[in-house]
Protein backbone atom coordinates (compact mmCIF):
# COMPACT_ATOMS: atom_id res chain seq x y z
CA UNK A 1 0.00 0.00 0.00
CA UNK A 2 1.35 3.62 -1.01
CA UNK A 3 3.14 5.32 2.21
CA UNK A 4 4.08 9.03 2.90
CA UNK A 5 7.32 8.93 4.00
CA UNK A 6 8.70 11.33 6.32
CA UNK A 7 12.27 11.82 7.53
CA UNK A 8 14.08 11.94 9.75
CA UNK A 9 11.66 10.44 12.62
CA UNK A 10 13.85 12.11 15.27
CA UNK A 11 15.11 15.88 15.05
CA UNK A 12 17.15 17.43 17.94
CA UNK A 13 17.72 20.72 17.44
CA UNK A 14 19.11 23.57 19.25
CA UNK A 15 16.96 26.79 19.81
CA UNK A 16 16.76 29.68 17.14
CA UNK A 17 18.21 27.18 14.31
CA UNK A 18 16.94 26.14 11.28
CA UNK A 19 15.30 22.60 10.51
CA UNK A 20 14.12 21.47 7.60
CA UNK A 21 11.73 18.11 7.66
CA UNK A 22 11.02 16.05 4.87
CA UNK A 23 8.35 14.52 3.31
CA UNK A 24 8.05 12.31 0.45
CA UNK A 25 4.39 12.25 -0.70
CA UNK A 26 1.78 9.29 -2.05
CA UNK A 27 3.12 9.73 -6.32
CA UNK A 28 -0.12 10.34 -8.13
CA UNK A 29 -1.52 12.43 -5.13
CA UNK A 30 -1.79 16.28 -5.76
CA UNK A 31 -2.49 17.98 -2.51
CA UNK A 32 0.08 18.07 0.05
CA UNK A 33 -0.36 19.40 3.77
CA UNK A 34 1.37 19.62 7.45
CA UNK A 35 0.12 18.81 10.55
CA UNK A 36 1.40 19.26 14.29
CA UNK A 37 0.86 17.51 17.36
CA UNK A 38 2.49 19.26 20.76
CA UNK A 39 2.72 16.56 23.65
CA UNK A 40 -0.21 16.06 25.04
CA UNK A 41 -2.50 17.99 22.76
CA UNK A 42 -4.43 18.27 19.83
CA UNK A 43 -3.65 17.56 16.21
CA UNK A 44 -3.58 20.94 14.77
CA UNK A 45 -3.17 21.75 10.99
CA UNK A 46 -0.54 23.96 9.56
CA UNK A 47 -0.76 24.13 5.98
CA UNK A 48 -2.02 22.75 3.15
CA UNK A 49 -0.29 23.41 -0.26
CA UNK A 50 -1.82 22.73 -3.97
CA UNK A 51 -0.05 23.32 -7.29
CA UNK A 52 3.15 24.95 -5.90
CA UNK A 53 1.30 27.80 -3.92
CA UNK A 54 0.08 27.69 -0.26
CA UNK A 55 -3.75 27.42 -0.61
CA UNK A 56 -5.02 27.54 2.96
CA UNK A 57 -2.86 28.03 6.13
CA UNK A 58 -3.60 28.71 10.39
CA UNK A 59 -2.65 30.81 12.67
CA UNK A 60 0.05 28.74 13.60
CA UNK A 61 2.11 29.17 10.41
CA UNK A 62 3.63 32.57 11.02
CA UNK A 63 6.48 33.94 9.15
CA UNK A 64 8.80 31.56 10.71
CA UNK A 65 7.32 28.36 8.67
CA UNK A 66 7.68 27.94 4.95
CA UNK A 67 6.73 25.59 2.62
CA UNK A 68 8.32 23.75 -0.44
CA UNK A 69 8.20 21.37 -3.11
CA UNK A 70 11.76 21.51 -4.69
CA UNK A 71 11.18 18.46 -6.99
CA UNK A 72 8.63 16.42 -8.18
CA UNK A 73 8.92 13.86 -5.12
CA UNK A 74 9.61 16.16 -2.25
CA UNK A 75 7.30 18.16 0.14
CA UNK A 76 9.38 19.98 3.05
CA UNK A 77 8.55 22.67 5.84
CA UNK A 78 11.41 24.90 7.23
CA UNK A 79 10.86 26.88 10.20
CA UNK A 80 13.90 29.75 10.29
CA UNK A 81 14.18 30.06 13.93
CA UNK A 82 13.34 27.29 16.35
CA UNK A 83 11.71 28.23 19.84
CA UNK A 84 11.11 25.83 22.36
CA UNK A 85 7.14 25.88 21.66
CA UNK A 86 7.96 24.72 18.51
CA UNK A 87 9.29 21.00 19.67
CA UNK A 88 6.71 18.62 18.91
CA UNK A 89 5.49 15.40 16.37
CA UNK A 90 5.13 17.35 12.81
CA UNK A 91 3.18 14.95 10.52
CA UNK A 92 2.72 15.38 6.98
CA UNK A 93 -0.13 13.97 4.32
CA UNK A 94 -1.28 14.38 1.37
CA UNK A 95 -4.70 13.17 -0.94
CA UNK A 96 -5.32 13.18 -4.35
CA UNK A 97 -8.22 15.31 -4.55
CA UNK A 98 -9.72 18.24 -3.21
CA UNK A 99 -11.28 17.71 0.13
CA UNK A 100 -10.96 15.88 3.48
CA UNK A 101 -13.80 13.49 2.53
CA UNK A 102 -11.04 11.06 0.82
CA UNK A 103 -9.63 10.81 4.00
CA UNK A 104 -6.02 11.70 3.06
CA UNK A 105 -3.06 9.94 4.22
CA UNK A 106 -0.74 10.94 6.89
CA UNK A 107 3.17 10.23 7.18
CA UNK A 108 5.10 8.41 10.33
CA UNK A 109 5.80 11.81 11.94
CA UNK A 110 9.06 13.54 12.83
CA UNK A 111 9.83 14.20 16.73
CA UNK A 112 11.36 17.70 16.44
CA UNK A 113 12.81 18.67 19.99
CA UNK A 114 14.25 21.94 20.58
CA UNK A 115 16.22 22.34 23.06
CA UNK B 1 -10.37 26.59 20.29
CA UNK B 2 -12.67 23.52 21.20
CA UNK B 3 -14.76 23.17 17.72
CA UNK B 4 -14.47 19.21 17.81
CA UNK B 5 -14.28 17.77 21.51
CA UNK B 6 -13.73 13.98 22.40
CA UNK B 7 -14.76 14.36 26.25
CA UNK B 8 -13.51 10.65 27.36
CA UNK B 9 -9.68 10.69 27.12
CA UNK B 10 -9.82 6.95 28.10
CA UNK B 11 -12.11 4.04 27.71
CA UNK B 12 -11.91 0.33 28.74
CA UNK B 13 -13.62 -2.37 26.97
CA UNK B 14 -13.95 -6.63 27.05
CA UNK B 15 -13.07 -8.07 23.89
CA UNK B 16 -15.69 -8.93 21.53
CA UNK B 17 -18.16 -5.99 23.37
CA UNK B 18 -18.87 -2.75 21.35
CA UNK B 19 -16.59 0.04 21.30
CA UNK B 20 -18.48 3.07 21.90
CA UNK B 21 -16.45 6.67 20.95
CA UNK B 22 -18.51 9.60 20.95
CA UNK B 23 -17.49 13.31 19.59
CA UNK B 24 -19.20 16.78 19.72
CA UNK B 25 -18.33 19.84 17.90
CA UNK B 26 -19.70 23.15 17.90
CA UNK B 27 -19.09 24.50 14.46
CA UNK B 28 -22.64 24.25 12.43
CA UNK B 29 -20.32 24.40 8.84
CA UNK B 30 -18.98 21.27 9.34
CA UNK B 31 -20.13 18.95 6.39
CA UNK B 32 -17.43 16.22 6.71
CA UNK B 33 -16.10 13.60 9.53
CA UNK B 34 -13.97 11.53 9.93
CA UNK B 35 -12.40 8.62 12.42
CA UNK B 36 -8.66 8.35 12.56
CA UNK B 37 -6.65 5.83 14.61
CA UNK B 38 -3.47 6.24 15.97
CA UNK B 39 -0.65 4.13 17.12
CA UNK B 40 2.51 4.95 19.26
CA UNK B 41 5.29 6.19 16.94
CA UNK B 42 2.81 6.38 14.04
CA UNK B 43 0.55 8.80 11.78
CA UNK B 44 -3.16 8.93 12.05
CA UNK B 45 -4.47 5.87 10.00
CA UNK B 46 -7.97 7.17 8.31
CA UNK B 47 -11.00 4.67 9.24
CA UNK B 48 -13.95 6.07 8.47
CA UNK B 49 -15.91 8.94 7.57
CA UNK B 50 -19.72 10.74 7.04
CA UNK B 51 -21.21 13.46 5.12
CA UNK B 52 -23.69 16.04 6.70
CA UNK B 53 -26.28 14.62 4.76
CA UNK B 54 -25.94 11.33 5.96
CA UNK B 55 -26.57 9.97 9.64
CA UNK B 56 -25.11 6.91 9.32
CA UNK B 57 -21.93 4.98 7.27
CA UNK B 58 -20.88 1.26 8.00
CA UNK B 59 -17.58 -0.16 6.84
CA UNK B 60 -17.20 -4.02 8.37
CA UNK B 61 -17.14 -3.59 12.28
CA UNK B 62 -17.36 0.01 12.29
CA UNK B 63 -19.92 2.32 11.86
CA UNK B 64 -20.25 6.17 12.35
CA UNK B 65 -23.50 7.92 13.26
CA UNK B 66 -23.87 11.62 12.83
CA UNK B 67 -26.90 13.78 14.65
CA UNK B 68 -26.51 17.27 13.26
CA UNK B 69 -29.31 18.09 15.73
CA UNK B 70 -27.06 17.10 18.28
CA UNK B 71 -23.92 18.35 16.60
CA UNK B 72 -22.57 14.73 17.91
CA UNK B 73 -21.33 11.41 16.20
CA UNK B 74 -20.04 8.14 17.45
CA UNK B 75 -17.92 5.72 16.24
CA UNK B 76 -19.30 1.85 17.11
CA UNK B 77 -16.98 -0.71 17.09
CA UNK B 78 -18.25 -4.31 17.18
CA UNK B 79 -16.97 -6.63 18.07
CA UNK B 80 -13.94 -4.93 19.46
CA UNK B 81 -10.72 -6.65 18.86
CA UNK B 82 -7.08 -6.64 20.80
CA UNK B 83 -5.77 -4.66 17.32
CA UNK B 84 -8.07 -2.11 17.88
CA UNK B 85 -6.26 -0.72 21.08
CA UNK B 86 -5.24 2.71 20.25
CA UNK B 87 -5.93 6.38 20.27
CA UNK B 88 -8.63 7.23 18.13
CA UNK B 89 -9.34 11.16 16.83
CA UNK B 90 -12.56 12.68 15.47
CA UNK B 91 -12.09 15.41 12.89
CA UNK B 92 -13.79 17.88 10.82
CA UNK B 93 -13.90 19.87 8.16
CA UNK B 94 -16.13 22.94 6.59
CA UNK B 95 -15.89 22.73 2.86
CA UNK B 96 -12.25 23.51 2.88
CA UNK B 97 -8.80 21.14 2.87
CA UNK B 98 -8.02 21.28 6.33
CA UNK B 99 -9.12 19.07 9.30
CA UNK B 100 -10.27 19.65 12.92
CA UNK B 101 -9.38 17.44 15.43
CA UNK B 102 -10.41 16.60 18.42
CA UNK B 103 -8.11 15.60 21.90
CA UNK B 104 -8.48 11.85 20.92
CA UNK B 105 -10.09 8.55 23.00
CA UNK B 106 -7.68 6.32 23.93
CA UNK B 107 -9.67 2.61 23.54
CA UNK B 108 -8.07 -0.36 25.52
CA UNK B 109 -9.53 -3.90 25.00
CA UNK B 110 -8.96 -6.25 27.28
CA UNK B 111 -8.88 -9.87 26.73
Amino acid sequence: EPEVTQTPSHQVTQMGQEVILRCVPISNHLYFYWYRQILGQKVEFLVSFYNNEISEKSEIFDDQFSVERPDGSNFTLKIRSTKLEDSAMYFCASSYARGTNYGYTFGSGTRLTVV
Amino acid sequence: DQQVKQNSPSLSVQEGRISILNCDYTNSMFDYFLWYKKYPAEGPTFLISISSIKDKNEDGRFTVFLNKSAKHLSLHIVPSQPGDSAVYFCAASAGAQKLVFGQGTRLTINP
